[in-house]
């Protein structure tokens, strides 16, 4: 079935430890985002890629980075944790219009990562 | 990107048609609206999007207002598993980058036998 593996599901990481929070995708699409989702804040984006090679930053960035060595794969690092990253994250992607309709495709989320940082 | 404001929460009994609302006063010409909903823990499932014309899918209807600035998601028949939190959001005209989505609060939809 086509769409977005997330792993792990959940993790408890000590504080100060490096994490490496997967996003595989199978559809081909070229943008890809991590969003982190905490109580009574709602989704914040946190990174995102255009195409395969390029990153960018979104609302949240801090202590946060990713890479996109190729189209399928958009991998959320933590270099050093700390509790205020406990959460849970979110990868989702996007495709691009098809020529001369420029009608947006909605996005497609995967599962989700629930993170604890002690 | 356009602000939303949708209802915090919303009730509806089993097999009757749910009408979410949502206002997007500042929306411009060339944005969409897009409506997503969260079950519990899961990750946001697309519903339904449009411009300006009402849309319906085998999921729900969507129905914009001439002006747009407003907008009612309609479950024709509302089921318990229809029991999740809707987001209404109005997506950044596309440029050729990737262009985020801006969730707001959302619509807790409870739906009771």
């Amino acid at each position: 079935i086509a769409g977005i593996t997330q792993a792990p599901t959940s993790q408890i990481l000590a504080a100060g430890r490096r994490m490496t929070l997967r996003c595989t995708q199978d559809m081909r699409h070229n943008a890809m985002y991590w969003y982190r989702q905490d109580l009574g804040l709602g989704l914040r984006l946190i990174h995102y890629s255009n195409t395969a090679g390029t990153t960018g930053k979104g609302e949240v960035p801090d202590g946060y980075s990713v890479s996109r060595a190729n189209t399928d794969d958009f991998p959320l690092t933590l270099a050093s944790a700390v509790p205020s990253q406990t959460s849970v994250y979110f990868c989702a992607s996007s495709g691009t219009p098809t020529t001369g309709t420029g009608r947006p495709y909605g996005y497609t989320f995967g599962s989700g990562t629930r993170l604890t940082v002690v | 990107d356009a602000k939303t404001t949708q209802p915090t929460s919303m009730d509806c009994a089993e097999g009757r048609a749910a009408n979410l609302p949502c206002n997007h006063s500042t929306i411009s010409g060339n944005e969409y609206v897009y409506w997503y909903r969260q079950i519990h823990s899961q990750g946001p499932q697309y519903i339904i999007h449009g411009l300006k014309n009402n849309e319906t899918n085998e999921m729900a209807s969507l129905i914009i207002t001439e002006d747009r600035k407003s907008s009612t998601l309609i479950l024709p028949h509302a089921t318990l598993r229809d029991t999740a939190v809707y987001y209404c959001i109005v997506r950044v005209p596309y440029t050729g980058t990737a262009s985020k989505l801006t969730f707001g609060t959302g619509t807790r939809l409870q739906v009771t036998l």
